[in-house]
């Protein structure tokens, strides 16, 4: 069973950093790519960031574009955001997804999300 | 940035009919258009990609069509557990992106 368990979310200060880890088990981790999907409260999902299989190529919105990092440890099926300089409009739910395929690059599988809150 | 908007924000529909949900893309997408389901305090769970395939596990009451960059997600006949809000996804171009929403609701 694909399971995506995300982890790392919490309350922190405008300027402060955070960095999120998502656990995947169930599938060959190594051969999908993965992404960071948001949703504010109350709000539509924005796509964050996303990530080959290899980590060669990697993807940012404009939204987080040098703030933001995404990586991949393969050897221990996680993918990580750090997220760098946060603004209160950062806060959401943070989903770790993966890619359907090779070259279906939509979300099959989302974790349960972990929550993000910026704030003073 | 591909624009996608979806029409209407919100649908008033009576269990056992037709809905019909829109979303526009602002340039072309190919068929890289998938369609999720997201219900209040859970994660969205993918019903269409590829415009028209269902995915694993859907019912075939779901279906999905296009023309052009006018997609299409219909629900034959809808069931209690169908209200929610569903959301249309480009995955042709970087950024990807998501249309803001269309919410289903009981008549």
């Amino acid at each position: 069973e694909v399971q995506l368990v995300e982890s790392g979310g919490g309350l922190v200060k405008p300027g402060g950093s955070l960095r999120l880890s998502c656990a995947a088990s169930g599938f060959t981790f190594s051969s999908y790519s993965m992404n960071w999907v948001r949703q504010a409260p109350g709000k539509g999902l924005e796509w964050v960031s996303s990530i080959s299989s290899s980590g060669k190529y990697i993807y940012y919105g404009d939204s987080v574009k040098g703030r933001f990092t995404i990586s991949r440890d393969n050897a221990k099926n996680s993918v990580f955001l750090q997220m760098n300089s946060l603004r209160a409009e950062d806060t959401a739910v943070y989903y770790c997804t993966r890619d359907l395929g090779r070259d279906i690059s939509c979300y099959d599988y989302w974790g349960l999300g972990t929550l993000v809150t910026v704030s003073s | 940035e591909i624009v996608m908007t979806q029409s209407p924000a919100t649908l008033s529909v009576s269990p056992g009919e037709r809905a019909t949900l829109s979303c526009r893309a602002s340039q072309s997408v190919s068929s890289d258009l998938a369609w999720y389901q997201q219900k209040p305090g859970q994660a969205p769970r993918l019903l269409i990609y590829g415009a028209s395939t269902r995915a694993t596990g859907i019912p075939a009451r779901f279906s999905g069509s296009a023309s052009g960059t006018e997609f299409t997600l219909t629900i034959s006949s809808l069931q209690s557990e169908d209200f929610a809000v569903y959301y249309c996804l480009q995955y042709d171009n970087w950024p990807r992106t998501f249309g803001q929403g269309t919410k289903v609701e009981i008549k």
